[in-house]
């Protein structure tokens, strides 16, 4: 069974870092390109960014309000991905959830499974 | 980067209803569209991938349709298990894109 865990959230004021982690399982980790979205309270779901395999350079994109702050990374000798955040802001109060593309293309993808979610507050 | 648009927002239904849920992209994006169920409290689950490609373990009361920029998720009789929040992605092109979510409710 293919399995994601999400830790690492927490409180942190405005302008702090944080580093989350999402542990996987069931899987050829090494091949799997990972996914983060995340949704703010009562709000929908954003797309936070993704990184690719190693096999292809591990590449990451990152959506525009993240992108310069946040940074996607990966360990495939411990199965987990990361979502370093810093200069935080209110804004970026969520729960943050990682997930596994589970397509075979580019786009010809989706999100499955997702992990059950961290949550990220950011206040003073 | 391409914009997502559900139409409702909210809807009320009873148990056995047919249901349809409307999601218009701002540009074609081909049939690379997905449909999301969240229960409140839970991480979203893929119900519908490529358009129209029934997930493994999902009821064949879920159907998806359309290309281009219109697409539809139909459930064609609500259950109480069904309850829950809708929503469409984009797969076409970076940045990854949703609707702003369907809730159906219970009338």
């Amino acid at each position: 069974e293919v399995r994601l865990v999400e830790s690492g959230g927490g409180l942190v004021k405005p302008g702090g870092s944080l580093r989350l982690s999402c542990a996987a399982s069931g899987f050829i980790f090494s091949n799997g390109w990972m996914s983060w979205v995340r949704q703010a309270p009562g709000k929908g779901l954003e797309w936070v960014g993704r990184i690719k395999s190693n096999v292809v350079g591990a590449t990451t994109d990152y959506g525009a309000p993240v992108k310069g702050r946040f940074t996607i990374s990966r360990d495939d000798s411990k199965n987990t991905v990361y979502l370093q955040m810093n200069s935080l802001k209110t804004e970026d109060t969520a729960v943050y959830y990682c997930g596994l593309y589970s397509g075979s293309s580019e786009s010809y993808n989706w999100l499955d499974p997702w992990g059950q979610g961290t949550l990220v507050t950011v206040s003073s | 980067d391409i914009q997502m648009t559900q139409s409702p927002s909210s809807l009320s239904a009873s148990v056995g209803d047919r249901v349809t849920i409307t999601c218009r992209a701002s540009q074609s994006i081909n049939t690379y569209l997905n449909w999301y169920q969240q229960r409140p409290g839970k991480a979203p689950k893929v119900l519908i991938y490529v358009a129209s490609n029934l997930q493994s373990a999902v009821p064949s009361r879920f159907s998806g349709s359309g290309s281009g920029t219109d697409f539809t998720l139909t459930i064609s009789s609500l259950q109480p298990e069904d309850f829950a929040t809708y929503y469409c992605q984009q797969s076409d092109s970076i940045p990854w894109t949703f609707g702003q979510g369907t809730k159906v409710e219970i009338k």
